[in-house]
C-alpha cells in the first residue's frame, strides 16, 4: 500500500515569505508527527496530532510555525515570515495508534515520508 | 534531559564483515526504541522496533538488542553488503516524553566492495 507522502519535495523561498508543507499519512493511521532535520543531525520533534487535534506542539520553535489536520488525515505545516535558519528537511511520520497504545506496549511504529527540503534564501 | 547518543559517528568496513552499531540513552524509562535507515537525500526507513518489554528483534541480517537498565541498544548487521551503506538512526520513545521520538545523530556506514 501507499506510504506517507509529502509535497513539495523541494521548496525554495525568500526570507520573509509564507510557506505551506503538506503531508498525506498512511490510510487509517490516527497519529501524525512532524519533525525537522538539519544537515548532519537527527530529526527533531515539532508537533504530534492524534486525530484532528494537536496533542503535543511543544517542539514548535516559535509562533511563526503552525500546523493543522482538519479532517484527521492530511496535515499542513505552515511557516510565516520564513528565516534562513528555517532551512532544513521537514519530515512527516504517521503511526497506527498513539500514546495509550504505547503505554500498553502495543505501539507504535512510526513510518516516515520522504521529506520536504526547505531552502530560505 | 532525555538524550540519545550514537557511536561511532562514521564507520567504514569491507564487504562481508559483521558489524555493530551502538546507541545509548540517558533514561531507562522508555516505551520503545526504533532503528531507522536513511539514504542520502531520502526519508527514514523503519528497520526494527523493540518494545520496552522485549530484549531483541530480528529481521533478516539485522538484529537489534535492548538493555534498558544500562540504557543501551545495539544494531548488529551480519555479512554486510555495499547496499547497506547509509546512515543508521536510533530513536527512543521516552516515558514522559509524550509521543515524540528522540533521535541520535546517526552512524554513517560505508561498506566497501
Amino acid at each position: 500500500g501507499a506510504g506517507v507522502s509529502q509535497t513539495p519535495s523541494n521548496k525554495v523561498t525568500e526570507k520573509g515569505k509564507y510557506v505551506e508543507l503538506r503531508c498525506d499519512p498512511i490510510s487509517g493511521h490516527t497519529a501524525l508527527y512532524w519533525y525537522r532535520q538539519s544537515l548532519g543531525q537527527g530529526p527533531e520533534f515539532l508537533i504530534y496530532f492524534q486525530g484532528t487535534g494537536a496533542a503535543d506542539d511543544s517542539g514548535l520553535p516559535n509562533d511563526r510555525f503552525f500546523a493543522v489536520r482538519p479532517e484527521g488525515s492530511v496535515s499542513t505545516l505552515k511557516i510565516q515570515r520564513t528565516e534562513r535558519g528555517d532551512s532544513a528537511v521537514y519530515l512527516c511520520a504517521s503511526s497506527l495508534s498513539g500514546l495509550w497504545d504505547r503505554v500498553l506496549g502495543r505501539g507504535n511504529e512510526q513510518f516516515f515520508g520522504p521529506g520536504t527540503r526547505l531552502t530560505v534564501l | 534531559k532525555q538524550e540519545v547518543t550514537q557511536i561511532p559517528a562514521a564507520l567504514s568496513v569491507p564487504e562481508g564483515e559483521n558489524l555493530v552499531l551502538n546507541c545509548s540513552f540517558t533514561d531507562s524509562a522508555i516505551y520503545n526504541l526504533q532503528w531507522f535507515r536513511q539514504d542520502p537525500g531520502k526519508g527514514l526507513t523503519s528497520l526494527l522496533l523493540i518494545q520496552s518489554s522485549q530484549r531483541e528483534q530480528t529481521s533478516g541480517r539485522l538484529n537489534a538488542s535492548l538493555d534498558k537498565s544500562s540504557g543501551r541498544s545495539t544494531l548488529y548487521i551480519a555479512a554486510s553488503q555495499p547496499g547497506d551503506s547509509a546512515t543508521y538512526l536510533c530513536a527512543v520513545s521516552f516515558v514522559g516524553g509524550g509521543s515524540r521520538l528522540t533521535f541520535g545523530e546517526g552512524t554513517q556506514l560505508t561498506v566497501n566492495p
